[in-house]
């Protein structure tokens, strides 16, 4: 089956500055990649997917990354804001899964103003 | 806005008791899922049901069941708890197997002393 490796568990930032977590992916057949936030107290919450066929995807100051060939993607949160704070959890589903949810380890986010 | 809702959002519970954790969603939504949820190994998918009586094992189904008699309501059962069940449990619907996102409820923290 598959499995996701994320890193870093935890990355803390000044406000203003960018974060990078990043994800492997072991299933080559793999082709859906989201991104998911779970602030406290709350559910996780998708916040930037993409698909196989996209290298690259923007949404104002988050952006994801694929690299196929190296089976890794990443989330690209700029000018990070306090409220950017939570944990951030990718995800990569296989083709023929069912469209089933194979989660990585979350990475904890803290933005201190 | 898709509602899922957990009955608990937080259990204290003894050995051997049988447990019931409930969840109900208000968009008509085919599939419905329990995750467990701990730190490091981000969501594990207990169980899932694509429609209503007909349920499937996840990846961490042992010690744990479930039911599903109507299309809104998906119940985790702990048949008898045990301290390593200890964790979080989040519920996610999504709308068919067509659909790639998930809605998650805001959890239910469970501790089994």
């Amino acid at each position: 089956g598959e499995n996701v490796e994320q890193h870093p568990s935890t990355l803390s930032v000044q406000e203003g500055d960018s974060a990078v977590i990043k994800c492997t992916y072991s299933d080559s057949a793999s082709n859906y990649f989201p991104w998911y936030k779970q602030e406290l107290g709350k559910g996780p919450q998708l916040i930037i997917d993409i698909r196989s066929n996209v290298g690259e995807k923007k949404d104002q100051r988050i952006a994801v990354t694929l690299n196929k060939t190296a089976k890794h993607f990443s989330l690209h949160i700029t000018e990070t804001q306090p409220e950017d704070s939570a944990v951030y959890f990718c995800a990569a589903t296989p083709r023929n899964a069912g469209n089933m949810l194979t989660f990585g380890g979350g990475t904890r986010l803290m933005v201190k103003p | 806005d898709v509602k899922v809702t957990q009955s608990s959002r937080y259990l204290v519970k003894r050995t051997g008791e049988k447990v019931f954790l409930e969840c109900v969603q208000d968009m008509d939504h085919e599939n419905m899922f329990w995750y467990r949820q701990d730190p490091g190994l981000g969501l594990r998918l207990i169980y899932f049901s694509y429609d209503v009586k007909m349920k499937e094992k996840g990846d961490i189904p042992e010690g744990y069941s479930v039911s599903r008699e109507k299309k809104e309501r998906f119940s985790l059962i702990l048949e008898s708890a045990s301290t390593n069940q200890t964790s979080m449990y989040l519920c996610a619907t999504r709308a068919g197997e067509s659909g790639n996102i998930q809605y998650f409820g805001a959890g239910t923290r469970l501790s089994v002393l």
